[in-house]
């Protein structure tokens, strides 16, 4: 049981650039988020799925896509990286949305910088 | 607006010091809420969390925090913090329907041996 898996760790882009983190869980949750954290802003919420087929934004979601088309991967793609995207980001997943006990299980973050 | 504060950007103690870490959130009603801990370089692990009971909730490493309905508070406290201790603590917030966690800004903590 692997968790929340997260790929790349570390990637340097130059502006314009696009590329796709990768996240798995293999927990079987129904619900997968992607966050970015930066300095004194603590964790921010891009966007969110949960389940297969659906998603939708959060907090800061410009900039980014993301899609849902098995439960267990929910890739985050920036389309045309900017400087202001570099940062951590980290995805996340917890059980079924609306039950109780819910905790949210992080994996081990993607260091992203865009120079 | 859904927030959660914390009240300290950046806590200095020596070890054996005692620790208590100011969380309060914005929401009426229900909530479920977490303490989370970030060591340097590592994700997100889970600390303590409460969801219901027992408002003093005990969690790994001798940390605890106490749920204080009518201040909207979650603060978290360690009687004699070691240099290991060192690292970020996030509180979290999550409503039992709702979706989303939603964090404070963290507190970064430096115990100095």
């Amino acid at each position: 049981n692997a968790g929340v898996t997260q790929t790349p760790k570390f990637q340097v882009l130059k502006t314009g650039q696009s590329m796709t983190l990768q996240c798995a869980q293999d927990m079987n949750h129904e619900y997968m988020s992607w966050y970015r954290q930066d300095p004194g802003m603590g964790l921010r919420l891009i966007h969110y799925s949960v389940g297969a087929g659906i998603t939708d934004q959060g907090e800061v979601p410009n900039g980014y896509n993301v899609s849902r088309s098995t439960t267990e991967d929910f890739p985050l793609r920036l389309l045309s990286a900017a400087p202001s995207q570099t940062s951590v980001y980290f995805c996340a997943s917890s059980p079924r949305k609306g039950s109780s006990g819910n905790t949210i299980y992080f994996g081990e973050g993607s260091w992203l910088t865009v120079v | 607006a859904q927030s959660v504060s914390q009240h300290n950007h950046h806590v200095i103690l020596s070890e054996a010091a005692s620790l208590e870490l100011g969380c309060n959130y914005s929401y009426g009603g229900t909530v479920n809420l977490f303490w989370y801990v970030q060591y340097p370089g590592q994700h997100l692990q889970l600390l303590l969390k409460y969801f219901s009971g027992d408002p003093l909730v005990k969690g790994i490493k001798g940390f605890e925090a106490e749920f204080i309905k009518s201040k909207f508070s979650f603060n978290l406290r360690k009687p004699s913090v070691q240099w290991s201790d060192t690292a970020e603590y996030f509180c979290a917030v999550l409503r039992p329907y709702g979706q989303n966690f939603v964090f404070g800004p963290g507190t970064r903590l430096s115990v100095l041996p």
